[in-house]
Parts: structure tokens; C-alpha cells; sequence
């Protein structure tokens, strides 16, 4: 019930092309559904996060996609830089829990 | 702000050693979280803190882990006796409140031989 699945495990994309990553969870208390991006000896860092009342959220280049139906969000990166590459991980969480519960992470790899 | 600063950065010890960690959390933030980081495992939950007090330790793999958060500055994780198998990237995290972000810290990596 706690457990966030993602996928791919890796992705290669040529510069300026779109990174798609998915998430799906079980869980349909969570509330709460950021991204995070982490480059190697770093902490992961927020990308990105959205709630379930809205079903997309852009910034900049990343935009969140909320399917509450089918309990699944996505990642999109429009445009990817080179600067992009590193692991993504989507995380989920529900009101007066905190913690957040992390997905297995994708390794991005963005070509010049 | 300095963000959560955790030390050391690595760590290198032998199996039965006690190893410590720490982490200074952001001032002003009341929850503090401690994630371990493997290959095999990804991203796990070992303990949170919530104004100093721990809400949920399910995640500490057993008893040879311990956590204490002593006051809202600073938070230690103890392993007391260490094994190889405890050798991961382990990270600190606070955030200033419920369904806010977690700003985590760079981390520690231990290695245990």
C-alpha cells in the first residue's frame, strides 16, 4: 500500500528531444506527489511536486501529468539538456504523514 | 541558509564498529528524516522526527540502529554493532512542515569492511 512503482529504470534521450517518466501507487490516501532530482554525491533535491486536485502543473521545462483514476503521474521534460541528466525519483505522501515514500528511481541520460 | 548539513561525508569502518552520524537540520524546521540510499533498495525511510519526538521508526532494520534527535538543531544515527550490509549513502532531511518539501543533505557514505 505504501510502495511507489517507477519506470524506466534508465532513459537515454538526444538533446532537445522529451524524457517521459511514470510513476503508479496504490495507496489512494497520498495527497501529495513531488519529483526529485539527484546529480552523483548530491542529496535529492524538489523538482517538482503536485496535489491531486489538478491534474497537470508545468514549470519550466517540467511538467507533472496526474491521472487520479488510473493512480498514476508522470514526469515530462521538454526540451532535455544535457544538464538534465541525473536519477529522478517520484515520491508520494498523504496528509499528517511527512515522510515521503520514494520510487526506485530512473537514471537519465541526456545525448548532445 | 546553509541547508541541512550532515557529517561526515564518508566513512569507513570495520564490521562490530560503532558508527555515528549526524545531521543539523535547517533552522526552523520541525521534522527531521533519516533515508537510507543502496542500489538494491533505492531511497528507504529509516526514521522521522516530528518537533524532536519520533513518529515512526518502522524502518530502522533492527535494534542495532538507534536515532535520537536530543533538540531541534541536531540528530545523530547510531549503529552499534556495524556490518557490511550496512554500507549505503545514508542522508538527513528536514522539511518545516506537513506536505511540504524535504530538503535533504549531501550524506554520508559508509562503508563498512
Amino acid at each position: 500500500q505504501q510502495q511507489v512503482k517507477q519506470s524506466p529504470q534508465s532513459l537515454i534521450v538526444q538533446k532537445g528531444g522529451i524524457s517521459i517518466i511514470n510513476c503508479a501507487y496504490e495507496n489512494t490516501a497520498f495527497d501529495y506527489f513531488p519529483w526529485y532530482q539527484q546529480f552523483p554525491g548530491k542529496g535529492p533535491a524538489l523538482l517538482i511536486a503536485i496535489r491531486p486536485d489538478v491534474s497537470e502543473k508545468k514549470e519550466g521545462r517540467f511538467t507533472i501529468s496526474f491521472n487520479k483514476s488510473a493512480k498514476q503521474f508522470s514526469l515530462h521534460i521538454m526540451d532535455s539538456q544535457p544538464g538534465d541528466s541525473a536519477t529522478y525519483f517520484c515520491a508520494a505522501t498523504h496528509t499528517g504523514r511527512r515522510a515521503l515514500t520514494f520510487g526506485s528511481g530512473t537514471r537519465l541520460q541526456v545525448q548532445p | 541558509d546553509a541547508g541541512v548539513i550532515q557529517s561526515p561525508r564518508h566513512e569507513v569502518t570495520e564490521m562490530g564498529q560503532e558508527v555515528t552520524l549526524r545531521c543539523k537540520p535547517i533552522s526552523g524546521h520541525n521534522s527531521l528524516f533519516w533515508y537510507r540510499q543502496t542500489m538494491m533498495r533505492g531511497l528507504e525511510l529509516l526514521i522521522y522526527f516530528n518537533n524532536n519526538v519520533p513518529i515512526d521508526d518502522s524502518g530502522m532494520p533492527e535494534d542495532r540502529f538507534s536515532a535520537k534527535m536530543p533538540n531541534a538543531s541536531f540528530s545523530t544515527l547510531k549503529i552499534q554493532p556495524s556490518e557490511p550490509r550496512d554500507s549505503a549513502v545514508y542522508f538527513c532531511a528536514s522539511s518545516p512542515g506537513g506536505g511540504s518539501a524535504l530538503h535533504f543533505g549531501n550524506g554520508t557514505r559508509l562503508t563498512v569492511t
